[in-house]
Formats: C-alpha cells, sequence, structure tokens
C-alpha cells in the first residue's frame, strides 16, 4: 500500500521552464491538495480538489495550475517557472471532511 | 491574516520531560483540529486529533487539549523521546463549511535534549 506517491523527489529548473509534478493515491480518497513549504511559512494550500472533476484555488494560486485527471491522480503544473517557486511541493490526499490528510513525500524545487 | 498560529518556532526540552506545544486559531467555525509532526526530507504524517465537542484526546504519550473559549489547543508529549525531535504543525479545519481546507500553522521545531 504505497499512499500518496509523488513525482520527480528533485528538480532543478531554468526560469522561464515549465514542469508538472504528478501525484497519485491508492487509497480510493476523494479529495486531493497541493501544499508548498517554505522556510518560516508553513504549509500553505495552492490548489485542491474535493472531488473528480472539481478543482478549485487556494492561498497561494498564482503561477500554478492543476488537473484532477481521475480519482486517483491530482496534478500540478508550473507553466513558467520562477524563483520564487523554489519550495518543497506536497500532495496530500483525505477521504472525506472530518479526516485528516494523508501526505506524500514531497518534490524539493529549485528554479534558478 | 493567519487563522492558526503557533507562536513558538522552537521549543527544546530535555528527554524524559513533558512537552507542550501551543496552537491558537481565530475562526470560530473551526471544529475538527490536528496535530501533524514532520521529519527532514519526508512528508508531514498525522500524530492526533480532536474535535470540537471534546476538550481532550489522548493516545499513548500523546494528549491534545482544546479550549474553545479561549481558542486554543495544545499538545502534550510524557515523556519526550529522542525520536520526538521533529517540526509539529497545529492544522484546523470546518467540517460544516463547503469548502474542503484544513489550515496549517507555521510549524515549531522541537529539540529533545540527551
Amino acid at each position: 500500500n504505497a499512499g500518496v506517491t509523488q513525482t520527480p523527489k528533485f528538480q532543478v529548473l531554468k526560469t522561464g521552464q515549465s514542469m508538472t509534478l504528478q501525484c497519485a493515491q491508492d487509497m480510493n480518497h476523494n479529495s486531493m491538495y497541493w501544499y508548498r513549504q517554505d522556510p518560516g511559512m508553513g504549509l500553505r494550500l495552492i490548489y485542491y480538489s474535493a472531488s473528480e472533476g472539481t478543482t478549485d484555488k487556494g492561498e497561494v494560486p498564482n503561477g500554478y495550475n492543476v488537473s484532477r485527471l481521475n480519482k486517483r491522480e491530482f496534478s500540478l503544473r508550473l507553466e513558467s517557472a520562477a524563483p520564487s517557486q523554489t519550495s518543497v511541493y506536497f500532495c496530500a490526499s483525505r477521504r472525506d471532511r472530518g479526516t485528516g490528510y494523508t501526505f506524500g513525500s514531497g518534490t524539493r524545487l529549485t528554479v534558478v | 491574516d493567519q487563522q492558526v498560529k503557533q507562536n513558538s518556532p522552537s521549543l527544546s526540552v530535555q528527554e524524559g520531560r513533558i512537552s507542550i506545544l501551543n496552537c491558537d486559531y481565530t475562526n470560530s467555525m473551526f471544529d475538527y483540529f490536528l496535530w501533524y509532526k514532520k521529519y527532514p526530507a519526508e512528508g508531514p504524517t498525522f500524530l492526533i486529533s480532536i474535535s470540537s465537542i471534546k476538550d481532550k484526546n489522548e493516545d499513548g504519550r500523546f494528549t491534545v487539549f482544546l479550549n474553545k473559549s479561549a481558542k486554543h489547543l495544545s499538545l502534550h508529549i510524557v515523556p519526550s523521546q529522542p525520536g520526538d525531535s521533529a517540526v509539529y504543525f497545529c492544522a484546523a479545519s470546518a467540517f460544516g463549511n463547503r469548502d474542503d481546507k484544513i489550515i496549517f500553522g507555521k510549524g515549531t521545531r522541537l529539540h529533545i535534549l540527551p
């Protein structure tokens, strides 16, 4: 039982490049989330998907897009990476409201 | 506008003693509270939660206390062990709201001293 799987684990991008962070969960959870973690800032929500076919903006959505491909997969796309997007990105899923998240192990992204 | 506040960025506690991590919230709609633990280079892992209908929840060495009138919760770890050294995030959500988000605090780094 893998839980939440994120790929890649590490990535270095040049400013202006694009990339997609992949996330998949095998727990049949309904909701999925993308957070970023920066020093002194805690975990900030970028986008979330409460159910298959829906996505909503979180606290810091600018510069990102998401796709809820199916119930298992929720991807995060950076169309034109900026140094301010250097961060550790966590994907999480949740069965329903009233339960906690299960997090992936993170993607460490550096934009130079 | 921080809805979940952890005012202590770090805390050092002697091994075997009690660790107390504090958290304050501002949104009175929050009714479900969680604590997550995070080691370096790993994702956060769920530790313990409490619903607003309770004022205490215990799981082994970990106890969470909720004071709704003060909008304050705390995590007690007794006794503290070296493996407890980690960053702890307080989090909250509003079950009754349409939106599905959990809001996290900035975290407190706990150091357990030998």
